[in-house]
């Protein structure tokens, strides 16, 4: 167990609406960082936020978005969703803002699908 | 653009003897190299790390050795154990503005390790 804890594992919706990721980062952890990994895709790194702040962005859709709360845990938005947006979306936490060599805690997932 | 290649999308060894799965990195600003495991339905745990400074690290059965000429590294596990199957990723960090780094992935290896 990572300590870093993903809601819901899974998530069934239709092109066109919107979702909620929610992410509890490790005890601890300041830095909560979204990947997407799709079919025959890596990981994708979407957004990373320390303490509350955006610190990186990726590859994220203007379509997304996300927020770290004051509590440390974190939400990712998804709206007018495609059927390419069907994936598997982990969250992972760190203990710090994100330097050489930092070790990512990766969640089990939210497998997202769009039908 | 992917800056993180890992080629073999499989591989298959027998239980006792080497693993050997290779990445590929096309970026020179890769100061750091990780790979991390990942087993189904669970997030990637980090498995073991090199410096851009290094050429080999060992931890137990796993060893990684960094070519930088070559842009290569590989991932070294002996000896294997059906334990070890799971989807491999090989993962490099490069320094970003502000000063964290952004971790880039490859599409993975799933490794099986037969009995």
């Amino acid at each position: 167990d990572s300590g870093v804890t993903q809601t819901p594992k899974h998530l069934i919706t239709a092109t066109g609406q919107r979702v909620t990721l929610r992410c509890s980062p490790r005890s601890g952890d300041l830095s909560v960082y979204w990947y997407q990994q799709s079919l025959d895709q890596g990981l994708q790194f979407l957004i990373q936020y320390y303490n509350g702040e955006e610190r990186a962005k990726g590859n994220i859709l203007e379509r997304f978005s996300a927020q770290q709360f004051p509590d440390l845990h974190s939400e990712l938005n998804l709206s007018s969703l495609e059927l390419g947006d069907s994936a598997l979306y982990f969250c992972a936490s760190s203990g710090l803002a994100g330097g050489v060599g930092e070790k990512l805690f990766f969640g089990s997932g939210t497998q997202l699908s769009v039908l | 653009d992917q800056q993180v290649k890992q080629n073999s999308p499989s591989l298959s060894v027998q239980e006792g003897r080497i693993s050997i799965l290779n990445c590929d990195y096309t970026n020179s600003m890769f100061d750091y190299f990780l790979w991390y495991k990942k087993y189904p339905a669970e997030g990637p745990t980090f498995l073991i790390s090199i410096s851009s400074i290094k050429d080999k690290n060992e931890d137990g059965r796993f060893t990684v050795f960094l070519n930088k000429s070559a842009k290569h590294l590989s991932l070294h596990i002996v000896p294997s154990q059906p334990g070890d199957s799971a989807v491999y990723f090989c993962a490099a960090s490069a320094p970003q503005r502000g000063g964290s780094e952004k971790l880039v992935f490859g599409k993975g290896t799933k490794l099986t390790v037969n009995p």
